[in-house]
């Protein structure tokens, strides 16, 4: 079964610019959440979706969006880049939203550099 | 103000020796914790985890142990084998939902042949 994907897996963009970066969760998963890893550091929570609806934000500006697709996959949206945002994204899957205790299950990630 | 803290950046043992990886929590409200193991270029790996009801599970060589009243958590590997040289990073969420975790910045381990 594949696991969860992202794309895409390098992006270098500048200043001002801005991002999509994509996650499709393993079949079955209704829930993704999105975290940013600064080098260094561990992950940290930017985000939440689960029946398309977000269920949780982090202390991100709001230049960071996303959304939720009918097919789960998920879309992390960065506008006005700047050099800060230089960062491994990570996804992260599971099965339900709320309610269970259950681990996620994480893509590769997308490294994203800001010249 | 970090809530999730591993204080040891990494941690170097001998193969077939034990590894204790080490994490504290300052917020009360969490109540599932889980450990993840990250190799270079891979995201992370879901290891183990335990609810705030208990204070000890094991899976095969890897036994995760809570103390809620220091707030405080140990992973432990026992043999360790080079193949668990890694990133380890600790997490915690509350009620009932880990999509929301809080991660500490990581313990790496090697493990020496």
């Amino acid at each position: 079964d594949a696991g969860v994907t992202q794309s895409p897996t390098h992006l270098i963009k500048t200043r001002g610019q801005h991002v999509t970066l994509r996650c499709s969760p393993i079949s079955g998963h209704k829930s993704v959440s999105w975290y940013q890893q600064v080098l260094g550091q561990g992950p940290q929570f930017i985000f939440q979706y689960y029946e398309k609806e977000e269920r949780g934000r982090g202390n991100f500006p709001d230049r960071f969006s996303a959304r939720q697709f009918p097919n789960y996959s998920s879309e992390l949206n960065v506008n006005a880049l700047l050099l800060g945002d230089s960062a491994l994204y990570l996804c992260a899957s599971s099965p339900w939203g709320e309610r269970v205790n259950q681990p996620q299950h994480f893509g590769d990630g997308t490294r994203l550099s800001i010249l | 103000d970090q809530q999730v803290k591993q204080n040891s950046p990494s941690l170097s043992v001998q193969e077939g020796r034990i590894s204790i990886l080490n994490c504290d929590y300052t917020n009360s409200m969490f109540d599932y914790f889980l450990w993840y193991k990250k190799y270079p270029a891979e995201g992370p790996t879901f290891l183990i985890s335990i609810s705030s009801i208990k204070d000890k599970n094991e899976d095969g060589r890897f036994t995760v142990f809570l103390n809620k009243s220091a707030k405080h958590l140990s992973l432990h590997i026992v043999p360790s084998q080079p193949g668990d040289s890694a990133v380890y990073f600790c997490a915690a969420s509350g009620g009932t939902n880990a999509g929301k975790s809080t991660f500490g910045d990581g313990t790496t381990l090697t493990v020496k042949p």
